[in-house]
């Protein structure tokens, strides 16, 4: 258990806007009590892409249809405009008190419809 | 843009020693805490540990009796070594630097990743 938690899956149709929730126990404090939270994209086969760090930047190059926000101990990954290309994994890390300072959420499969 | 290579065998028997190099592009060692993250087929990731050209790491408290990390920065490489492994370690090894940010309050954290390596599939088997 990481201690951040993903939905499985989302799916949209294309044009649409979708939100995966990225939600962290008390034990992840990089979400909690401060804005260490990251998001990365993985197509199969392929290494992950960090596409969105402290909760809301996005790294150079990265498409501004990707949005990050935080509530509380939740943060939102939002794809507007969702593309056939967005069709991926997602994501979400942060730091914990935990063991394993260094946690993942366990991923969630975007569909495009 | 820094780029990273992971190598090493990709087939290790069981109860031997797993060991892999990533090779940083750049005179960008210096620059980033350097990881080790794995992702068993169908699962989430792992994160390893880190080693930081001064030496430092740090490493999963669920690995740490079986890891080892180290860096040579005359070579811009860091490795990873794993003993004893068993058919559970059979994963896609990633390497990947976590960037220093500056704290608000002073002082600095890193706790994501980027860049990273394409990854390498070690299976482990007989």
């Amino acid at each position: 258990q990481s201690g951040l938690t993903q939905p499985a899956s989302v799916s949209g149709s294309p044009g649409q806007s979708i939100t995966i929730s990225c939600t962290g126990s008390s034990s992840v404090v990089g979400l909690g009590g401060y804005n260490y939270v990251a998001w990365y994209q993985q197509y199969p086969g392929k290494a992950p892409k960090l596409i969105i760090y402290d909760v809301s930047n996005r790294p150079s190059g990265v498409s501004s249809r990707f949005s990050g926000s935080k509530s509380g101990n939740t943060a939102t990954l939002t794809i507007s405009g969702l593309q056939a290309e967005d069709e991926a994994d997602y994501y979400c890390n942060s730091y914990s008190t935990k063991t394993t300072p260094y946690v993942f959420a366990a991923g969630t499969k975007v569909s495009v419809l | 843009q820094v780029q990273l290579q992971e190598s090493g065998p990709g087939l290790v028997k069981p109860s031997e020693t797993l060991s892999l190099t990533c090779t940083v592009s750049s005179d960008s060692i210096n620059s980033h805490y350097w990881s080790w993250i794995r992702q068993s087929p169908g699962q989430a990731l792992e994160w390893i540990g880190y080693v930081h050209y001064t030496g430092t790491a740090n490493y999963n408290s669920f690995l740490s009796t079986r890891v080892t990390m180290s860096i040579d920065t005359s070579k811009n490489q860091f490795s990873l070594r794993l003993t004893s492994v068993t058919a559970a370690d059979t994963a896609i090894y990633y390497c990947a630097g976590m960037p220093i940010g500056e704290a608000p309050g002073g002082g600095h954290y890193w706790y994501y990743f980027d860049p990273w390596g394409q990854g390498i599939l070690v299976t482990v088997s007989s």
